[in-house]
């Protein structure tokens, strides 16, 4: 089974500098999806980023970046120019791929993200 | 578009009573998903929809809980004989499906569900 380890349980940043929020996996998958995922206390969860495992090029969203490692089985999240709504909960997720069909996300704990003004 | 809906927000009941949640995905969108969350937990896959097919179900999901999307759009998730255990958040997802490869998964604001 696939599991998904974030070992932060919570992060605390200055507003405006930058914060690497780390998660490995472990997987005898190949091919595979991973993700962040963001749940303000609205508790929605946003997708923040995805990575696709396949690729090797790092996936970038705006301010959001990723440093995925294969062969390490990392996958951690930087966040630049932190902003006051990043605070949230941040989760890693991972997916196995399996074409067409579809499977569950399975996720992490989860790390609370303080950003201080 | 007004997102994935979910009703209740909250639910309280007493162990032993029966509960339903309701999904309402966004229009079209051909995938629906339910995942539970307990507090300091990410959440845990319970079951999905392909349209009106129910295509897989976790080991979590056990004889107590059943799920229906009877004509392909919203959905519902019924809790039988409710236990203290069962107490989380229960969110669903919901996404537009035509390959797998760039599936995209909108989440609603869950039910809060307490078992007293």
């Amino acid at each position: 089974a696939q599991t998904v380890t974030q070992s932060q349980p919570e992060m605390s940043v200055q507003e405006a500098e930058t914060v690497t929020l780390s998660c490995t996996y472990d997987t005898s998958e190949s091919d595979y999806y991973l993700f962040w995922y963001k749940q303000p206390p609205s508790r929605q969860m946003i997708l923040v980023i995805r990575q696709e495992a396949y690729k090797q090029q790092n996936a970038t969203e705006n301010r959001f970046s990723v440093n995925f490692q294969k062969a390490a089985k990392s996958f951690s999240l930087k966040i630049s120019d932190s902003q006051l709504g990043d605070a949230a909960m941040y989760f890693c997720a991972y997916r196995r791929y399996s074409g067409g069909g579809a499977d569950g996300l399975t996720f992490g704990k989860g790390t609370h993200l303080i950003i201080q003004p | 578009d007004t997102g994935v809906s979910q009703d209740p927000r909250h639910k309280i009941t007493k162990r032993g009573q029966n509960v339903t949640f309701r999904c309402d995905p966004i229009s079209e969108h051909n995938r629906l998903y339910w995942y539970r969350q307990t507090l300091g937990q990410g959440p845990e896959f319970l079951t999905y929809f392909q349209n009106e097919a129910q295509l897989e179900k976790s080991r979590l999901l056990s004889d107590r809980f059943s799920a229906e999307r009877p004509k392909g759009s919203f959905s519902t998730l019924e809790i039988q004989r409710t236990e203290q255990g069962d107490s989380a958040m229960y969110l669903c997802a919901s996404s537009l499906n035509t390959g797998g490869v760039n599936e995209k998964l909108f989440f609603g604001s869950g039910t809060q569900l307490s078992v007293l």
